[in-house]
């Protein structure tokens, strides 16, 4: 089983409506949680940390459950300029950043 | 500040010959590493060091050499380079271990 998984997609949603993606991850000791955004041939960018109270951004909302071994990322308002691919990474103290295969997602008019 | 900057972005090699991905940061960051990404597979950390002079292995080492002389510096070398090290590669630093990393721009390599 992967450290960490995200469905894949793609998701296609039209403007305006809200998506949201969901990330597992296997390593229970994992306390620290970030989702990044990356663009087609572009590098990943860091979207915003995930809190353990959750944690709102403008339109994107992040939540944290410690007892099912998830994040999830909640877009509001989709932009045709969030058409990217989503990645959640996990880490427990002293280790490295562990990523996701990420979740695309399209935007359309 | 210009951040991590990677070069070259654009390489093509021949199985066997070998090569150095150069990646620098401007940051004063500690931590810096290099991954790779394949088409759903995610990024996959290759190296990483704390620090000027420390180096370790991560999760695909395998014909990939890595040392930190500076703390600005973090070159990859590929030693004999294999079709199965196409991919595209990504430097990236932070402040420290666990924090939010920085990517470069990221090297694009076939190996033919």
């Amino acid at each position: 089983r992967k450290e960490v998984e995200q469905d894949p997609g793609p998701f296609n949603v039209p403007e305006g409506a809200t998506v949201a993606f969901n990330c597992t991850y296997s390593n229970s000791a994992s306390q620290s949680f970030f989702w990044y955004r990356q663009d087609c041939r572009k590098e990943p960018k860091l979207l915003m940390s995930v809190y353990s109270s959750g944690n709102e951004d403008g339109r994107f909302t992040a939540q944290l459950n410690r007892a099912s071994q998830y994040i999830s990322l909640l877009i509001r308002d989709s932009k045709l300029s969030d058409s990217a691919t989503y990645l959640c990474v996990a880490l427990g103290y002293g280790q490295n950043f562990v990523f996701g295969p990420g979740t695309r997602l399209s935007v359309l008019p | 500040n210009a951040g991590v900057t990677q070069t070259p972005k654009f390489q093509v090699l021949k199985t066997g010959q070998s090569m150095t991905l150069q990646c620098a940061q401007d940051m004063n960051h500690e931590y810096m590493s290099w991954y790779r990404q394949d088409p759903g597979m995610g990024l996959r950390l290759i190296h990483y060091s704390v620090g000027a002079g420390i180096t370790d292995q991560g999760e695909v080492p395998n014909g990939y050499n890595v040392s930190r002389s500076t703390t600005e510096d973090f070159p990859l070398r590929l030693l004999s380079a294999a079709p199965s090290q196409t991919s595209v590669y990504f430097c990236a630093s932070s402040h420290q271990h666990q924090n939010e990393q920085f990517f470069g721009p990221g090297t694009r390599l076939t190996v033919l």
